[in-house]
């Protein structure tokens, strides 16, 4: 079954640029899901920050979006997240996940049905 | 953008039935999913579809919605079931981005 792994660095400098990977195994980055990037603050609640096809379209969160950049990398069966400008406000566990959309009778869904554990990132000089 | 609203907290005796509601114009197009989040761990999706569970979830985990409201009902609540829950959708506003609700802290008692 697939699986997720985030990796990058657990602490970042304010002003600096965190960045992280998520590696997919058990299955296909091309298999035709999205893949997405959320957050959890200290604190707070989850917060989507986007997401990515194979195809590389994105969709970025419009709060988020002037400092977000998420990529693919099929030949190595990873994507990965880029947030620069980072301050103490940008601390959290950061998650990636698995999409599935699909269409039932004239409703569509959209569910992050693989997670990985998550990676704490702190903002801190 | 739009919102989804969730109660903050809610309570439910260990047995019982409780039902997590999520409010948004998001669920006039899109079916709500759910997930399960504790502490130190992994968001896990519960509910997903019209009432769809995915492999491993208990039966007691049902989902329905209506006009703008989507909930889940815990049928027989267990103490493991204490957690955050989260539902959340596409975003059905010209942006097409993702939404989640604040989230509801159940308490089983």
């Amino acid at each position: 079954q697939v699986q997720l792994q985030e990796s990058g660095p657990g602490l970042v400098k304010p002003s600096g640029t965190l960045s992280l990977t998520c590696a997919v195994s058990g299955g296909s980055i091309s298999s035709g899901h999205w893949w997405s990037w959320v957050r959890q603050p200290p604190g707070k609640g989850l917060e989507w920050i986007g997401e990515i096809h194979h195809t590389e379209t994105t969709k970025y969160n419009p709060s988020l979006k002037s400092r977000v950049t998420i990529s693919v990398d099929k030949s190595k069966n990873q994507f990965s997240l880029r947030l620069s400008s980072v301050t103490a406000a940008d601390t959290a566990v950061y998650y990636c996940a698995r999409v599935d959309t699909g269409v039932i009778i004239l409703y569509y869904y959209y569910a992050m049905d693989v997670w990985g554990h998550g990676t704490t990132v702190t903002v801190s000089s | 953008s739009s919102e989804l609203t969730q109660d903050p907290a809610v309570s439910v005796a260990l047995g019982q039935t409780v039902r997590i509601t999520c409010q948004g114009d998001s669920l006039r197009s899109y079916y709500a999913s759910w997930y399960q989040h504790k502490p130190g761990q992994a968001p896990i999706l519960v509910i997903y579809g019209k009432n769809n569970r995915p492999s491993g979830i208990p039966d007691r985990f049902s989902g329905s919605s209506s006009g703008n409201t989507a909930s889940l009902t815990i049928t027989g609540a267990q103490a493991e079931d204490e957690a955050d829950y989260y539902c959340n959708s596409r975003d059905s506003s010209s942006n097409h981005g993702v939404v989640f609700g604040g989230g509801t802290k159940l308490t089983v008692l």
